[in-house]
């Protein structure tokens, strides 16, 4: 059975860079079916796609985040992971890793969700 | 990239069928048959009930049903049971390998 857990750190400071890391296990993330993506949900509201990387490296981002963000894969230890910049407030969020199920079209597994609070 | 339309909440009794709208654009919702709806319950990540606007997952309940039409896909839920009670999210393919997710839906059941 896949499974994803997120890691990193809880709180964060506005201005500095969010860093989290999906481990991936049951399964190998180098398979050509499969996307691996972030998505987040801020306390109270909806869900909001961060963006996808595939096991190559080729990364696509939400337009609205696109100059903060960085995903990148690490195959060898099957993980991949979020750098989100420049954080204020208005990132504190629940952020999810998820597998993106390329021949379906849709997020199929689900990390459990991790709290980043942003706040000095 | 704007988030999709749906209904802050919905509402039915046990035994009745209750839908949920999901309003994109063209360039969304309109321009592929790539919708996807997920189920989420308080504290639990989201799980996908719908996809390809109208398919269900293996082993999930044919109580659940989408369909789409023009910008604007839904989600049925006949027979509505008490642990139907949950919030739904719509999801679209936006083209170039972007994604958008619909604002979310809470539904009561009464």
């Amino acid at each position: 059975q896949l499974q994803l857990q997120e890691s990193g750190p809880g709180l964060v400071k506005p201005s500095e860079t969010l860093s989290l890391t999906c481990t991936v296990s049951g399964g190998s993330m180098s398979s050509s079916s499969y996307y691996w993506g972030w998505i987040r949900q801020p306390p109270g509201k909806g869900l909001e796609w961060i963006g996808s990387i595939y096991y190559s490296g080729s990364t696509y981002y939400n337009p609205s985040l696109k100059s903060r963000v960085t995903i990148s894969v690490d195959t060898s230890k099957n993980q991949f992971s979020l750098k989100l910049s420049s954080v204020t407030a208005a990132d504190t969020a629940v952020y999810y890793c998820a597998r993106l199920d390329w021949l379906l079209y849709y997020f199929d597994y689900w990390g459990q969700g991790t709290l980043v609070s942003v706040s000095s | 990239q704007s988030a999709l339309t749906q209904p802050a909440s919905v509402s039915g009794s046990p035994g009745q069928s209750i839908t949920i709208s999901c309003t994109g654009t063209s360039s969304d919702v309109g321009n592929y048959n790539l919708v996807s709806w997920y189920q989420q319950h308080p504290g639990k990540a989201p799980k996908v009930m719908i996809y390809e606007v109208s398919k269900r997952p293996s082993g999930l309940s044919n109580r659940f049903s989408g369909s789409k039409s023009g910008n604007t896909a839904s989600l049925t839920i006949s027979g509505l049971q008490a642990e139907d009670e949950a919030d739904y999210y719509c999801c679209s393919y936006a083209g170039s390998s972007t994604w958008v997710f619909g604002g979310g839906t809470k539904l009561t059941v009464l």
